[in-house]
């Protein structure tokens, strides 16, 4: 265990279904990020919160949705995806500079949209 | 636009042998430079990490050297085991802060390159 925690670690969903990833941190981290992982791309950054406001948003299709209620947990809500969606979602917290020793990655949600 | 990236995407060793992965980085901005390890089924995993204003770190059988002049950064790895084979990418941190006072670190990654030690 990381100290992040992301949930489900599996999802097959359908194009026209709604469904949410949750990734959870007690490590007292203050900022949170959305990357995607698909195969042969480097990591792409979606999102990133700190203390639980939205300070990036990298082109993001509006499919996807996040959400930061507090500084422990993030969510990313999606809704009516498309197949090239398909991916590995991670979830990552760090302290306030993103110091290395501080940037925690959690095992990831493999998503697959049929 | 800014970029980090890897020459190899592949490399095989046998196990005992030194490793070296490469990566080129275009952002001279960046504050740190960090490789992470990333095993099957799971998420990028801290290996070592270096500051912009050092050219040299050294771990427990990790060596990290960054090349400013021309933007190079390497992994080294001595005596790699079996345990050592998955995937390792290069990322470069930038340090932000937001206009509310916050801060945070934006990583940017490189492709990464399959490392796979024989026995």
């Amino acid at each position: 265990e990381t100290g992040v925690t992301q949930t489900p670690r599996h999802l097959v969903m359908g194009m026209t279904n709604k469904k949410s990833l949750k990734c959870e941190q007690h490590l007292g981290h203050n900022a949170m990020y959305w990357y995607k992982q698909s195969a042969k791309k480097p990591l792409e950054l979606m999102f990133v919160y700190s203390l639980e406001e939205r300070v990036e948003n990298n082109s993001v299709p509006s499919r996807f949705s996040p959400e930061c209620p507090n500084s422990s947990h993030l969510f990313l809500h999606l809704h009516t995806l498309q197949p090239e969606d398909s991916a590995l979602y991670l979830c990552a917290s760090s302290s306030s500079w993103g110091g290395s020793y501080g940037y925690t990655f959690g095992s990831g949600t493999r998503l697959t949209v049929v | 636009g800014e970029s980090v990236g890897l020459h190899l995407p592949t490399l095989s060793v046998q196990e005992g042998d030194n490793s070296i992965i490469n990566c080129a980085y275009s952002n001279s901005a960046s504050d740190y430079f960090i490789w992470y390890k990333q095993e099957s089924g799971k998420g990028p995993q801290f290996i070592i990490d270096i500051r912009s204003n050092m050219d040299k770190r050294q771990g427990q059988r990790v060596t990290v050297l960054l090349n400013k002049t021309v933007k190079h950064l390497s992994l080294q790895i001595a005596a790699t085991q079996p345990g050592d084979s998955a995937v390792y990418f290069c990322a470069e941190n930038f340090g932000i802060s937001s206009s509310g006072g916050t801060s945070y670190g934006k990583l940017t990654f490189g492709q990464g390159t399959i490392l796979t030690v024989h026995p």
